[in-house]
């Protein structure tokens, strides 16, 4: 276990829609990163919150978004949904900014149908 | 950009063999970390090992060793005595401290490993 809680595990929903994934990082980690798992693309990373400021933006498409709250907790919003955006995707969290390891959460796997 | 290439898609050994993964990276950079982690059957991420640029020292951790070469741009992971319980995705990936480059992990496509009993 690594410390990382995601919630839901699963999630299924029909295209067009929104929704919301919830991740909370090991505790003292201030750094919150996502990323997106799927056969296409493999493992890709998405963006990164540290300590409640967005840091750093990776592949992420313009129809999601993400922020960190005070508590550290992080949400990532995926609206106008696509069959394509069905894929495994993954939070995970550091103490530091840049440079550290990152411990992965288990993951939520997303259908769109 | 960097990349992280993982040639072999898939390996499949019989318990107790030697296996090595390999993993090739690029990056123009000359401050980065390299990362090994393991995606078993049940889907999560699990860390095995970080090294930095500077730290070509080979690492040992019980049946599990990496072999770091950068005039190569490897760094290769060997798991001895295999067990059916490594049977995973090994991902290798890399991350660039420096500015100019991608933030984030960059990963490879990841090792399909196989241990057959």
């Amino acid at each position: 276990d690594s410390g990382v809680t995601q919630t839901p595990k699963h999630l299924i929903t029909a295209t067009g829609q929104r929704v919301t994934l919830r991740c909370s990082p090991r505790s003292g980690d201030l750094s919150v990163y996502w990323y997106q798992q799927s056969l296409d693309q493999g493992l890709q990373f998405l963006i990164q919150y540290y300590n409640g400021e967005e840091r750093a933006k990776g592949n992420i498409l313009e129809r999601f978004s993400a922020q960190q709250f005070p508590d550290l907790h992080s949400e990532l919003n995926l609206s106008s949904l696509e069959l394509g955006d069905s894929a495994l995707y993954f939070c995970a969290s550091s103490l530091l900014q840049k440079a550290d390891t990152q411990y992965f959460g288990p993951g939520t796997r997303l259908t769109v149908l | 950009a960097q990349k992280v290439t993982q040639a072999q898609t898939e390996i499949s050994v019989v318990e107790k063999e030697d296996v090595t993964l390999d993993c090739v990276y690029e990056t123009r950079d000359t401050t980065y970390y390299l990362f090994w982690y393991k995606q078993p059957p049940s889907g999560e991420l699990v860390f095995l090992i970080r090294r930095n640029s500077f730290d070509e020292q080979n690492e040992i951790s019980g049946r599990y060793s990496w072999n770091f070469q950068k005039s190569t741009s490897s760094f290769n992971f060997t798991i001895t005595a295999s067990q059916v319980v490594d049977s995973a995705v090994y991902f290798c990936a890399l991350e660039i401290y420096s500015g100019g480059g991608a933030d984030g992990l960059t990963f490879g496509k990841g090792t399909h490993l196989i241990i057959q009993p």
